[in-house]
């Protein structure tokens, strides 16, 4: 079983919906997750950090994490074509900075 | 300017063949790492350092070496390149240990025929 588990997609929505995008993780001593975001042909470039459990909102994203289910979320508002990227979903423990990646989500919003 | 600049950007090689794969960043970070991206399977921490004279093993270290010329340039190798090593291949830095956020560069596709 990985340590990270994330649907590989494609998902596809029309411009406007409201987009979720999910990991699960098996590793209870993850205290750190990140958002990352990839556009084809590029290096991935963070988007959301949390740290423990709860909310953060930047802007249209919204980060969620449930340590008890072992489950975070990330939340798209009113999504945009260029929207369109893979999502890669990253933790780690404390005292370690090795980061364990999902293997993304690709994303695809239609105009 | 690019922050964290990766050299090759493409390269096919052939079986056997020694390759080099090298990172240059100017945001001043001490810490760097190398990930090899394969579809299904994510990123996947190949190396990291963090001070030139600190160098660890990740993930899947075999058939890989790397070397830390300068805070700025990391170096990765594949002494005796195979077909398994092609793949996608990231160089990223950060800096302080509570800052989690990595930035990556823009990637090499390594091709091993």
């Amino acid at each position: 079983q990985k340590e990270v588990e994330q649907d590989p997609g494609p998902l596809s929505v029309p411009e406007g919906a409201i987009v979720s995008l999910n990991c699960t993780y098996s590793n209870s001593a993850f205290q750190y997750f990140m958002w990352y975001r990839q556009y084809s042909r590029k290096g991935p470039e963070l988007l959301m950090y949390t740290y423990s459990s709860g909310n953060k909102e930047d802007g249209r994203f919204t980060a969620q994490v449930d340590k008890s289910s072992k489950y975070i979320s990330l939340f798209i508002r009113d999504s945009q074509p260029s929207d369109s990227a893979t999502y890669l979903c990253a933790m780690r423990g404390s005292g370690t900075y090795k980061y364990i990646f999902g293997t993304g989500t690709r994303l695809k919003v239609l105009a | 300017d690019a922050d964290v600049t990766q050299t090759p950007r493409n390269r096919i090689t052939k079986t056997g063949k020694r390759i080099m794969l090298e990172c240059s960043q100017t945001k001043g970070h001490d810490r760097m790492y190398w990930y090899r991206q394969d579809p299904g399977l994510g990123l996947q921490l190949i190396y990291y350092s963090f001070d030139v004279k600190d160098i660890n093993k990740g993930e899947i270290s075999d058939g890989y070496s790397v070397s830390r010329q300068a805070q700025a340039k990391f170096s990765l190798s594949l002494e005796s390149a195979i077909p398994n090593q092609t793949a996608l291949y990231f160089c990223a830095t950060s800096d302080s240990p509570g800052n989690n956020e990595q930035f990556f560069g823009p990637g090499t596709r390594l091709t091993v025929l």
